[in-house]
């Protein structure tokens, strides 16, 4: 199984953007037989996909965050990005990246290997 | 959106006991490749990311034991721990697969009695 691992700020305040990375190790973000999601848990809105995305860049987002949700992949560092703009307290949750084995070439498949979580909060 | 419910809220089972946690999908869950139920569940302990035990609906991961089964089709699914351990204090999530956004239940609270 793979290692993923989450990194950025913890800290925000109202209408910054919230920019995570994830580091994966022991995989490659290259393969075509991945994709590679991030997921966040929050106490009034339990587990909420937010979107995934494929080493090509082709991405698939939650239309609940209306907009809001660039997610990149950076082939040459092994890891891919989320960004989520103009945050407000709602946005407080953990954060997580994780990975789906493709089946059939497509990204519906559950979430096979999880990073441990980062908790950013959202706050004046 | 298919909205995921689960009952009970919250469980208390003996150790060694069986353990069954119910999940209810608002409109059939069937992947259009391969007409599989896309019911996944997750097992979270404290502090801990979810682990996935189940998907498919019944087919179990390669790291979950083998006291983790699952069954159900349509909108009715269930995951049962057959001997309750220690280590499966948790809260216990189901997820559908088939229809994007891809969504959860609100999760069972295994306790110990």
């Amino acid at each position: 199984q793979p290692q993923l691992q989450e990194s950025g700020p913890g800290l925000l305040k109202p209408s910054e953007t919230l920019s995570l990375t994830c580091t994966v190790s022991g995989g490659s973000v290259r393969s075509s037989s991945f994709f590679w999601g991030w997921i966040r848990q929050s106490p009034g809105k339990g587990l909420e996909w937010i979107g995934t995305i494929y080493y090509t860049g082709n991405t698939y987002n939650n239309p609940s965050l209306e907009g809001r949700v660039t997610m990149s992949v950076d082939t040459s560092r092994n890891q891919f990005s989320l960004m989520l703009s103009s945050v407000t307290a709602a946005d407080t949750a953990v954060y997580y990246c994780a990975r789906n084995l493709a089946y059939r070439g497509t990204y519906y498949v559950p979430f096979d290997s999880w990073g441990q979580g980062i908790l950013v909060t959202v706050s004046s | 959106d298919i909205v995921m419910t689960q009952s009970p809220d919250s469980l208390t089972v003996s150790l060694g006991e069986r353990a069954t946690v119910n999940c209810k999908s608002s409109q059939s869950v069937l992947h259009s490749f391969n007409n599989q139920n896309c019911v996944a569940w997750y097992r979270q302990r404290p502090g801990q990311p979810p682990q996935l035990l189940i998907y498919w609906a019944s087919t179990r991961d390669s790291g979950a034991p083998d006291r983790f089964s699952g069954s159900g089709s349509g909108t009715d699914f269930s995951l049962t721990i057959s001997s309750l351990q220690a280590e499966d204090v948790a809260i216990y999530y189901c997820q559908q697969y088939c229809d994007a956004p891809f969504t959860f239940g609100p999760g069972t609270k295994l306790d110990i009695k």
